[in-house]
């Protein structure tokens, strides 16, 4: 089993439709969380932490459900320009070793 | 520069022959990652360094695969002996120590064996 695991996708969304993605994690001790956002051949780039208590930074919102061992990330309002691949990324406890999912691809159609 | 620098951006070579991949992290970050990406794929861990501690090498795919970082700074990805399964795109990324600290990305290496 992998250490991260994401639905691949594609997800195709229209415009202004809300879209969740989740990821799981199989070691309990992994310690912190995030989403990376990865245009195509592009390098990734941090789109948000997923703190404990839950997360929003505008449109964007992240959750972590330590004990079903999940976190996610929902998108209100989609934009065309959110079209992308997201990553998960978890790091285990006391390393940083950064472990990535390998990403849910998002479609954003007019 | 500001950011993560990796050198070559393009590099094609001859099976058989040997590569150097360069990445130059940010001046202070502590920590530095190597990612291989083939095409329409995810990042694959191949090795981490984090200060003076011994290098997780934990991804690296086999033996033609090794990493040095001189001076807690630049790192050196070499690749013995390329085979064609070697084509991908190597990710390098630095960070500073800490919890929720970003790592941040060099453009890539895309490295294609013929």
């Amino acid at each position: 089993r992998k250490e991260v695991e994401q639905d691949p996708g594609p997800f195709n969304v229209p415009e202004g439709a809300t879209v969740a993605f989740n990821c799981t994690y199989s070691n309990s001790a992994s310690q912190s969380f995030f989403w990376y956002r990865q245009d195509c051949r592009k390098e990734p780039k941090l789109l948000m932490s997923v703190y404990s208590s839950g997360n929003e930074d505008g449109r964007f919102t992240a959750q972590l459900n330590r004990a079903s061992q999940y976190i996610s990330l929902l998108i209100r309002d989609s934009k065309l320009s959110d079209s992308a691949t997201y990553l998960c990324v978890v790091i285990a406890y006391n390393t940083d070793k950064l472990i990535f999912g390998t990403g849910t691809r998002l479609q954003v159609f007019p | 520069g500001a950011g993560v620098s990796q050198s070559p951006s393009n590099k094609v070579t001859e099976k058989g022959k040997d590569v150097e991949l360069r990445c130059d992290p940010i001046s202070g970050h502590t920590a530095l990652y190597w990612y291989r990406q083939s095409l329409g794929q995810g990042l694959e861990f191949l090795i981490y360094f984090q200060g003076n501690s011994a290098p997780d090498k934990s991804g690296l795919p086999s033996d033609r695969f090794s990493a040095e970082r001189t001076g807690g700074s630049v790192s050196t990805l070499t690749i013995q002996r390329t085979q064609q399964e070697d084509s991908a795109v190597y990710l390098c990324a630095s960070r500073t120590r800490g919890t929720y600290t970003e790592a941040f990305f060099g453009q890539g290496t895309r490295l294609t064996v013929v």
